[in-house]
């Protein structure tokens, strides 16, 4: 069965560097996702991503953060001049569009980053 | 805003049926109500999606009522393997309207032998 995958699956930083997480989604979705989960919270939706453009963000993702789909098969997350509530786990999730039907988002097994 | 809040935890024997609801006030027309199952260190794994009334797949049952401001998943016999978080998520899939996505504070789920 075809996944979403994820890099690195650990990432360690230092407060004010900037990092890049990269998500390669299911090869034929159309629709991308950024999520967060701080240890012990819930999931909190960050940004979806469709045809080149943000559709929608949280007021989580600030300035700070930036989505790229660089070439065909990446999608990532860049955090700038990261902060130590910037900790988390970043899951990337995609989902298919077919007509007449919804599908539903399909998840990775996440980036962890631990800003020091 | 669509808030969305489960039971914190629950506890099941064996072989029980085990049901967790999701209460959503502010679902908005579009929205569908979609269920996930985590496990630690890993991402969130589908299970079902719904928009009304009753859905049913191999692996649980979805039951929406009219008024659509809760979801409650039903996971038939359940086993230790069930052992996990389970979420719900109340957005609008289509993606491209606006809508965001929110998840619900997540149950935690114990299945006893």
């Amino acid at each position: 069965e075809p996944e979403v995958t994820q890099t690195p699956s650990h990432q360690v930083t230092q407060m004010g560097q900037e990092v890049i997480l990269r998500c390669v989604p299911i090869s034929n979705h159309l629709y991308f996702y950024w999520y967060r989960q701080i240890l012990g919270q819930k999931v909190e939706f960050l940004v979806s991503f469709y045809n080149n453009e943000i559709s929608e963000k949280s007021e989580i993702f600030d300035d700070q953060f930036s989505v790229e789909r660089p070439d065909g098969s990446n999608f990532t997350l860049k955090i700038r001049s990261t902060k130590l509530e910037d900790s988390a786990m970043y899951f990337c999730a995609s989902r298919a569009t077919t007509t007449g039907m919804n599908q539903p988002q399909h998840f990775g097994d996440g980036t962890r980053l631990s800003i020091l | 805003l669509a808030k969305t809040t489960q039971p914190i935890s629950m506890d099941s024997y064996e072989g029980q049926e085990v049901n967790i609801t999701c209460s959503h006030n502010n679902i908005a027309t579009n929205d569908y109500i979609t269920w996930y199952q985590q496990f630690p260190s890993q991402g969130p794994r589908f299970i079902i999606q719904g928009y009304k009334t009753k859905v049913t797949n191999e692996v649980a049952s979805l039951f929406i009522p009219a008024d659509r401001k809760s979801s409650t998943l039903s996971l038939p016999r359940v086993s230790l393997s069930d052992t996990a978080v389970y979420y719900c998520l109340v957005g609008d899939p289509r993606g491209n309207t606006g809508n965001q996505f929110y998840f619900g504070t997540g149950t935690s789920l114990t299945v006893i032998p």
